[in-house]
């Protein structure tokens, strides 16, 4: 089985700009969570999307935006962006369906996001 | 009270000796407590989870150790490798709440 992939690997944006990053999970896996990962701040959550739907949320401002599709891939948008949000962007799959982090959850590589 | 404190920030171990990572919470709705082994350009991988009706859980050489009523989990890696040598992450969870990190243990392991 495939693990989780993102893409791109690797973006390099300026200030003010937005980005979009995309996220596959697992086969058969229906929710997808966001991360983002800082040597200051470690790992935080952003959101976690089940069946198309915002399920849970970080406590990360409205700049930062995520939606699921119906084969549950997912993407996150960051607009206007800040030096700030550079960071490791992680995605993680997992089969739960009663909501809650309580089952496993499937890291991808993550996106290294770089706001000049 | 959301805050997950993992200590030390780093830890280097000889091989063959027992790695030892602490983490302490606050909120007492969090049920789940895994841990996540991290290595350089990979996304972090769990590692073993316990909750919170048991003292401690065991699989190969990694071990947590669980104290409810001090608030406090811990992971012991027995006989520690140099493959070992990664960055460690506690975290807490409940049900339909969100998941709280600890800000990781880099552990190296002496050859």
């Amino acid at each position: 089985k495939a693990g989780v992939t993102q893409t791109p690997r690797y973006l390099i944006k300026t200030r003010g700009q937005q980005v979009t990053l995309s996220c596959s999970p697992i086969s058969g896996h229906r929710s997808v969570s966001w991360y983002q990962q800082t040597p200051g701040q470690g790992l935080q959550f952003l959101f976690e999307y089940f069946s198309e739907t915002q399920r849970n949320k970080g406590n990360f401002p409205g700049r930062f935006s995520g939606r699921q599709f119906s084969n549950s891939r997912s993407e996150m948008n960051v607009s206007t962006l800040e030096l700030g949000d550079s960071a490791l962007y992680l995605c993680a799959s997992s089969q739960t369906s009663t909501g809650g982090f309580t089952d496993t959850q499937y890291f991808g590589p993550g996106t290294r996001l770089t706001v000049l | 009270q959301q805050q997950v404190k993992q200590s030390p920030q780093s830890l280097i171990v000889q091989k063959g000796g027992i790695s030892i990572i602490n983490c302490a919470y606050e909120n007492t709705a969090f049920d789940y407590f895994p841990w996540y082994q991290q290595f350089p350009g990979k996304g972090p991988a769990l590692l073993i989870a316990i909750r919170p009706d048991v003292s401690e859980k065991k699989e190969g050489r990694f071990t947590i150790s669980f104290n409810k009523s001090a608030k406090q989990f811990s992971l012991h890696i027995m006989d520690s490798q140099p493959g070992d040598s990664a960055t460690y992450f506690c975290a807490a969870s409940s049900q339909d709440d969100k998941i709280i990190f600890g800000k990781g243990t880099r552990l190296h392991i002496l050859p």
